[in-house]
């Protein structure tokens, strides 16, 4: 049991289509995060949120919008993507104040687009 | 704004032999923390061991341990006995914040292989 569970595992979606990930954690953290991780791409940071406020986004295309209702919650909504977004999304969770004990992580959605 | 390097994208080592994963970054804060991460085939990131800044005495976690070159902003891993589940990418992550927010950096990866 990692703390953070992210569903689904597997994601195929058309470039039409409407779908959401989601991350929930069981840790009591009040800073949760969206990350792309790439083939041959460093870890790119998406979304930060931080007391359930966005408190950050990287320039991400407006066809990812972020949700984040509590601070146990995270979703992803995706729509018309792109082939380019394929790649493995990962959320994590983190104590702000509290930078020893780093981000815990999910075990990511693994997005294909077609 | 920081940088974190790590110039070998891919080793491999023999079971139970000794091997270490360099990490560089840059920065011009005093106080920060240096983290590696695992990640195994599962996908998810997993803590291995972490560093305080401020800290000079390197840390320990088990068959892995770092040399941390403050001066030289070098950051090592080093896993004795490596297993075969030792097999992963690892990524060396830098984590600085102030009262302007947090800032946490990941390297490229260096992606291992233990052979048996």
């Amino acid at each position: 049991e990692t703390g953070v569970t992210q569903t689904p595992r597997h994601l195929v979606m058309g470039m039409t289509n409407k779908k959401s990930l989601k991350c929930e954690q069981h840790l009591g953290h009040n800073a949760m995060y969206w990350y792309k991780q790439s083939a041959k791409k460093p870890l790119e940071l998406m979304f930060v949120y931080s007391l359930e406020e966005r408190v950050e986004n990287n320039s991400v295309p407006s066809r990812f919008s972020p949700e984040c209702p509590n601070s146990s919650h995270l979703f992803l909504h995706l729509h018309t993507l792109q082939p380019e977004d394929s790649a493995l999304y990962l959320c994590a969770s983190s104590q702000e104040g509290r930078p020893y004990y780093g981000y815990t992580f999910g075990s990511g959605t693994r997005l294909t687009v077609v | 704004a920081q940088t974190v390097t790590q110039s070998q994208p891919e080793m491999s080592v023999q079971e139970a032999e000794t091997v270490t994963l360099s990490c560089t970054y840059d920065t011009s804060e005093n106080n920060y923390y240096l983290f590696w991460y695992k990640q195994p085939p599962s996908r998810q990131m997993i803590l291995v061991i972490r560093q305080e800044a401020y800290k000079q005495q390197n840390a320990t976690e088990n068959r892995f341990s770092v040399n941390f070159q403050k001066a030289a902003k070098s950051f090592s891993l080093k896993i004795s006995d490596s297993q075969l589940g030792d097999t992963a990418m690892y990524f060396c992550a830098f984590y600085q914040w102030d009262n302007y927010g947090q800032n946490f950096v990941f390297g490229p990866g260096t992606r291992l292989s233990v052979l048996p």
